[in-house]
């Protein structure tokens, strides 16, 4: 199966600090999701971006195809956004997601 | 819209007993599938089901979990004998079948087992 890798592991933000996230595939995937872990454990799904690029508010996401790598913005960080940061894709043969390790984002007041 | 759910919530058993975890996926969402994140590991693909039928258990760890999903509406994973390895949080995903392959996943169950 695929290897994903995520950088950082850990990241601590001021508050109104920008950031950005990297997900690298070790192979070619057709479904890349972004997730954030909120603090009650729920995975809340950010984007689905298998190509190009994608924003919703103070978030983004760039994924380069071509070069296996995804990348998650994120502009003026508030406390909220504090959690644990993962990317999943799938390869064309499978169904299944394969996730990274994740980020664990802290955003101080 | 309702999200997936999956009960119950928090679960904690001995090692031995049985536990059966339930998944309602999203409406109108024939696939569903099971992953978990035991302590400290990554999160883990299980098994894959389209309606009722299974269409990839390639990630089950062993003979002690049976997926169930009968009629191809809600899903049920049975763990017997639960081992301490067993520990961790299960979660269940639906996506619709088709090109946009979006997966959404449940809150998940906490499973401990002591």
């Amino acid at each position: 199966g695929i290897q994903v890798e995520q950088s950082p592991p850990d990241l601590i933000l001021q508050e109104g600090a920008n950031s950005t996230l990297r997900c690298n595939f070790s192979d070619s995937v057709n479904n890349l999701q972004w997730f954030h872990q909120n603090p009650w454990g729920q995975l809340i799904n950010l984007f689905y971006i298998p190509s190009g690029t994608k924003q919703n508010g103070r978030l983004s996401a760039t994924t380069v195809a071509t070069e296996r790598y995804s990348l998650l913005y994120i502009s003026s960080s508030q406390t909220t956004d504090s959690g644990v940061y993962f990317c999943a894709g799938r390869v064309n043969a499978g169904n299944m997601l394969t996730f990274g390790g994740g980020t664990r984002l802290m955003v101080k007041p | 819209e309702a999200g997936v759910t999956q009960f119950p919530s928090h679960s904690v058993i001995e090692k031995g007993q049985t536990v059966t975890l339930r998944c309602d996926p999203i409406s109108g969402h024939d696939n569903l599938y099971w992953y978990r994140r035991v302590m400290g590991k990554e999160i883990k693909f299980l098994l894959h089901f389209v309606k009722e039928s299974k269409q990839d258990e390639s990630g089950m760890p062993n003979n002690r979990f049976l997926a169930e999903r009968t009629g191809g509406t809600y899903s049920t994973l049975k763990v017997q004998p639960a081992e301490l390895e067993d520990s961790g949080v299960y979660f269940c995903a639906s996506s619709q079948v088709g090109l946009v392959y979006e997966q959404y996943f449940g809150p998940g169950t906490r499973l401990t087992v002591t």
